[in-house]
């Protein structure tokens, strides 16, 4: 059971915008910034947003986050088929004094 | 460029022991924080262990793994003791400043009799 709660799954199709849900708690995501990851199988994890709602350089403008109290959600819009990846949200929490990742949401694009 | 390379990955029986290194390139390692993140098969990402100015450490691993840094080495390291069959996952070292930017390509521990 993670600390923060994503569904496992999420689909669209080419060219729709797709949302995936982040949701925590007071000690981690009311608090502090969340983080998005997208993991390909078989590749290490690419950060894809940070401090809510920034993008790293190279991360098309498609991708988009937000924030509000205890929840996160990542955007994309404009779905293509290499977007078809694993997504992971992350926060730092106080009580357990470390990062805590969401379960991930698998991403396919139908 | 911009480059970590874990090594020091394989199979260990329970009770046993490894150490990973990760080797930083193409940044000024000394002044990033750094973290160490696993990925069990067919699972989900899990935080380890995290070295800036301070250590922290996930609770499943406290006591049992100790993460440290040669700033003069441009090595990362993870020592890993009381190795336990749900131990076993890929192992990602990363930078580790209010997220993880730059990752390693991992390596492999596998704990088993």
């Amino acid at each position: 059971q993670s600390v923060l709660t994503q569904p496992p799954s999420a689909s669209g199709t080419p060219g729709q915008r797709v949302t995936i849900s982040c949701s925590g708690g007071n000690s981690n995501v009311g608090r502090h910034s969340v983080n998005w990851y997208q993991q390909f199988p078989g590749t290490a994890p690419r950060l894809l947003i940070y401090i809510n709602d920034q993008r790293p350089s190279g991360v098309p403008h498609r991708f988009s986050g937000s924030k509000s109290g205890t929840s996160a959600s990542l955007a994309i819009s404009g779905l293509q088929s290499e977007d078809e990846a694993d997504y992971y949200c992350a926060s730092w929490d106080d009580s357990l004094n470390g990062w805590v990742f969401g379960g991930g949401t698998k991403l396919t694009v139908l | 460029e911009v480059e970590l390379v874990e090594s020091g990955g394989g199979l260990v029986q329970p009770g046993g022991s490894l150490r990973l290194s990760c080797a930083a390139s193409g940044f000024t390692f000394s002044t990033s924080g750094m973290g160490w993140v696993r990925q069990a098969p067919g699972k989900g990402l899990e935080w380890v262990s995290s070295i800036s100015t301070a250590i922290f450490s996930a609770g499943s691993v406290r006591g049992r793994f100790t993460i440290s840094r040669d700033n003069s080495k441009n090595t990362l390291y993870l020592h890993m003791n009381s190795l336990r069959v749900d131990d076993t996952a890929v192992y990602y070292c990363a930078t580790d400043n209010n997220g993880f930017k730059i990752w390693g390509q991992g390596t492999m521990v596998t704990v088993s009799s």
